[in-house]
């Protein structure tokens, strides 16, 4: 089957504590992005990827950190995590360019810090 | 620079009434147009897109929508709408020679018996 998986789906941590969230996808996307959703303010792109080794920032990379040494996956990294990184997060992938093709999420990963 | 506007973050309506979700779009330069929808505690799938061409574009579930270039609009639209539409429906653009995406902040659909 088809899909982007994370883990941890939930995950509570205190402020400061570094973090890991993985993402991985099976249909050999180049494209993958991590977006988070706050109340009020919908969906805000964090980084993206284009493939192996090329990553981008998107409207809210503060505080956050991405990696892609292999196609399937796409972790984010919180270093030094912070409250206001309360929040629910979503990974998602497409083939080729991203501005014409259904991007595919994944079922989301909810994140309290304390 | 790209925004997304909502213009209703909740709406309710009753079952088999027809629902209308307003979504206007600003850009400098041109974009693809998109609804996703999604279902209580699950991810986001893709409702239908705008590329190009006739500018009503039909969707999954009855839904569709009409692209209108001059008032910068993308409006989804259901004539019948049932139980399991109640959902929260997202408004996004990329544009045409970009990387980026960028989502509306959602309108909550809230279908009464």
């Amino acid at each position: 089957e088809a899909q982007v998986t994370q883990n941890p789906r939930y995950l509570i941590t205190v402020t400061g504590k570094k973090l890991t969230v993985t993402c991985s996808q099976n249909m050999n996307h180049e494209y993958m992005s991590w977006y988070r959703q706050d109340p009020g303010l919908g969906l805000r792109q964090i980084y993206y990827s284009m493939n192996v080794e090329v990553t981008d920032k998107g409207d809210v990379p503060e505080g956050y950190k991405v990696s892609r040494k292999e196609k399937r996956n796409f972790p984010l990294i919180l270093e030094s995590p912070s409250p206001n990184q309360t929040s629910l997060y979503f990974c998602a992938s497409t083939s080729g360019g991203v501005s014409y093709n259904e991007q595919f999420f994944g079922p989301g990963t909810r994140l309290t810090v304390l | 620079a790209q925004s997304v506007t909502q213009l209703d973050s909740q709406v309710p309506v009753f079952e088999e009434a027809p629902v209308e979700l307003r979504c206007n779009y600003s850009s400098s330069v041109s974009v693809y147009l998109f609804w996703y929808v999604q279902y209580p505690n699950q991810g986001l799938q893709l409702l239908l897109k705008y590329l190009s061409g006739s500018t009503l574009v039909k969707g999954i579930n009855g839904f569709e929508a009409e692209f209108n270039k001059s008032q910068t609009s993308f409006h989804l639209r259901k004539p019948s709408v049932h139980i399991s539409d109640t959902a929260e429906y997202f408004c996004a653009v990329s544009p045409f020679t970009g990387n980026q995406f960028y989502f509306g902040t959602g309108t909550s659909l809230t279908v009464i018996p």
